[in-house]
């Protein structure tokens, strides 16, 4: 189960941290991404990260404004974005990598509910 | 980055309808693609993973095929229930990047 703290609303320029809550498997062993879904538009990807937290990559779009994180003792993910724009505005998902061990080579077979995010003055 | 393009974007179909969905692309992924259910309000749902492997518990309705750039998602005979729209994903580099989605809508 993967469970997501609250978004909100935030101004342009802002910061906020989401959280990601699992449980139900081994989370030190699995990779997990971000995904995120703007009004009335598709799925994007948002960042990846290992399940050790040592590596992670970032859509051209988030790259330098957000940082992935994880704290494995608190089986949580964290989602940490810093100068916001109203094109960030979405609602942001938590999932997980289907396979142990890997990065790439699998999909995510867990997903969260979604917290909405508002960047907005 | 991997591009992926769906087609088409939307598409009306009745009850019991074969509907294809296609998904390309920009490079070749083997057959690291994977296929999900999306409802508005609902997290998205694995249906099929490496191109054509049905994840557990998906109806046998849904199947894929293809490899390389071309890809296809096929449900035999749609149900009420199938009303959603279906997102393809690459997942041959880290960067998982999905196709824009096909909302597939009662006729």
């Amino acid at each position: 189960q993967l469970i997501e703290s609250d978004g909100g609303l935030v101004e342009p320029g802002g910061s906020l941290r989401l959280s990601c809550a699992a449980s139900g498997f081994t989370f030190d062993t699995y990779a997990m991404i971000w995904v995120r879904q703007a009004p009335g538009k598709g799925l994007e990807w948002v960042s990846t990260i290992s399940g050790t937290g040592v590596s992670t990559y970032y859509a051209d779009s988030v790259q330098g404004r957000f940082i992935s994180g994880r704290d494995n003792s608190k089986n949580t993910l964290y989602l940490q974005m810093n100068s916001l724009r109203d094109d960030d505005t979405a609602v942001y998902y938590c999932a997980k990598i289907r396979e142990v061990g890997t990065v790439t080579t699998a999909p995510c077979d867990y997903w969260g509910q979604g917290t909405l995010v508002i960047v907005s003055s | 980055d991997i591009q992926m393009t769906q087609s088409p974007s939307s598409l009306s179909a009745s009850v019991g309808d074969r509907i294809t969905i296609t998904c390309r692309a920009s490079q070749s992924i083997s057959n690291l693609l994977a296929w999900y259910q999306h409802k508005p309000g609902k997290a998205p749902k694995l249906l099929i993973y490496k191109a054509s492997t049905l994840e557990s518990g998906v109806p046998s309705r849904f199947s894929g095929s293809g490899s390389g750039t071309e890809f296809t998602l096929t449900i035999s005979s749609l149900q009420p229930d199938d009303f959603a729209t279906y997102y393809c994903q690459q997942f041959n580099t880290y960067s998982k990047t999905f196709g824009q989605g096909t909302k597939v809508e009662i006729k």
